[in-house]
């Protein structure tokens, strides 16, 4: 079974550009979220999508969104980009979210804001 | 507000030695924890997940131990091997987190042959 997918690996953006990050979660996962993770924060969490529908939400800004289709991919965008986005964004899926499921992450999109 | 802490935040150890990592957490009300590898600049691999209700899980060299009631888990490798040397990171699902995992810092190992 084929793991969790992100694309694109890498990105550089200039500072004021908006980008979108794909995931694809493992066939039969309905649950996505998205992690970023930052030298100075570690891994914090951004959002969390259940059949299409954000089910949990973090602490940040509104330039954060994201959204999740029916066959379950997801993609995250971040608009007015500013040089702190510059991160390593992490998706992980799960057959859900809650008791029990364990979390499977994807090799993460590398985003540098210049 | 869950926290997790992991420490200490880097270990340097000889090839052969046993690894004892260490996860705390504060807040107890939690679904299981995960234990995660990461390599630089890489996705985060799962090693074991743990529910709330067992006390250990273990697979291959790798065991983990959780205290609920102390809020602890430590991962033990045992016999460490160079290719062990990574980032190994604890996380929790915890229902005061709103359903999110919640992560420690990490601990960067270095095994040296």
């Amino acid at each position: 079974k084929a793991g969790v997918t992100q694309t694109p690996r890498y990105l550089i953006k200039t500072r004021g550009q908006q980008v979108t990050l794909s995931c694809s979660p493992i066939s039969g996962h309905r649950s996505v979220s998205w992690y970023q993770q930052t030298p100075g924060q570690g891994l914090q969490f951004l959002f969390e999508y259940f059949s299409e529908t954000q089910r949990n939400k973090g602490n940040f800004p509104g330039r954060f969104s994201g959204r999740q289709f029916s066959n379950s991919r997801s993609e995250m965008n971040v608009s007015t980009l500013e040089l702190g986005d510059s991160a390593l964004y992490l998706c992980a899926s799960s057959l859900d979210q809650g008791i029990g499921y364990e979390q499977y992450f994807g090799p993460g999109t590398r985003l540098t804001v210049t | 507000k869950q926290e997790v802490t992991q420490i200490p935040a880097a270990l340097s150890v000889p090839e052969g030695e046993n690894l004892v990592l260490n996860c705390s957490f504060t807040d107890s009300a939690i679904y299981n924890l995960q234990w995660f590898r990461q390599d630089p600049g890489k996705g985060l691999t799962s090693l074991l997940l743990i529910q709330s209700s067992q006390r250990e899980q273990t697979s291959g060299r790798l065991n983990a131990s959780l205290d609920k009631s102390s809020g602890r888990s430590t991962l033990y490798i045992a016999a460490s091997q160079p290719g062990d040397s990574a980032t190994y990171l604890c996380a929790v699902l915890a229902k005061a987190a709103g359903n999110k995992l919640t992560f420690g810092g990490g601990t960067r190992v270095l095994v040296k042959p």
